[in-house]
């Protein structure tokens, strides 16, 4: 099985500030997928960015960015300008086409965001 | 489009009982999966349907069964209910298997008493 490690239980952020989440996996695929999923509290589990471990560029939506180090199997996910709605736990998530195409959960970083 | 939805969105039951979830995917996704999250265990995957067969499962008891008809909907099933069970049950959808997102549904919380 896959492993998904997110070694920071808990974060917090200043509105308007940048914050970086981390998330390590272990995998001997060379093709797969990585994804982070935010969980508010009305537990509803959205895509927030999906990278492709083929692709080097890393991925972009809005204020949501990624850091993508294949080789350290390093995947975390940079905030900017946090909004207050941006309070959530989230979750970083590798899915492979060998290991069952299910995804593999780290355990959440719950991040707060302070006005 | 309208997006994954799940049904009932809460579940009390007793121990010993069965239970069966139900899942609407996105129209026109074929892959649906199941996932059960706890405050002790995460999120853990249940199983996966696709053109209503079973591709994968996850290391649950047998207790814990699923399908998905035609239309892509699906269903799980829980057995002699037991206090573990206690969760909130999450279900997902995708255009197809291999590495495409999948869109998560509200999920339906169940309590065992």
């Amino acid at each position: 099985a896959q492993t998904v490690t997110q070694s920071q239980p808990e974060m917090s952020v200043q509105e308007a500030e940048t914050v970086t989440l981390s998330c390590t996996y272990d995998t001997s695929e060379s093709d797969y997928y990585l994804f982070w999923y935010k969980q508010p509290p009305s537990r509803q589990m959205i895509l927030v960015i999906r990278q492709e471990a083929y692709k080097q560029q890393n991925a972009t939506e809005n204020r949501f960015s990624v850091n993508f180090q294949k080789a350290a199997k390093s995947f975390s996910l940079k905030i900017s300008d946090s909004q207050l709605g941006d309070a959530a736990m989230y979750f970083c998530a590798y899915r492979g086409p060998n290991t069952g195409n299910q995804f593999y959960f780290g355990t959440g970083t719950s991040l707060t965001v302070i006005p | 489009k309208a997006g994954v939805t799940q049904t009932p969105r809460y579940l009390i039951k007793t121990r010993g009982q069965q239970v069966t979830l139900s899942c609407s995917p996105i129209s026109g996704h074929r892959s649906v999966s199941w996932y059960q999250q706890t405050p002790g265990q995460g999120l853990q995957f249940l199983f996966e349907y696709f053109s209503e067969t079973q591709r994968n499962k996850g290391n649950f008891p047998g207790r814990f069964s699923g399908r998905q008809f035609s239309n892509s909907r699906s269903e799980m099933n829980v057995s002699t209910l037991e206090l573990g069970d206690s969760a909130l049950y999450l279900c997902a959808s995708g255009p197809a298997l291999s590495g495409d997102t999948q869109y998560f549904g509200p999920g339906t919380r169940l309590t065992v008493l």
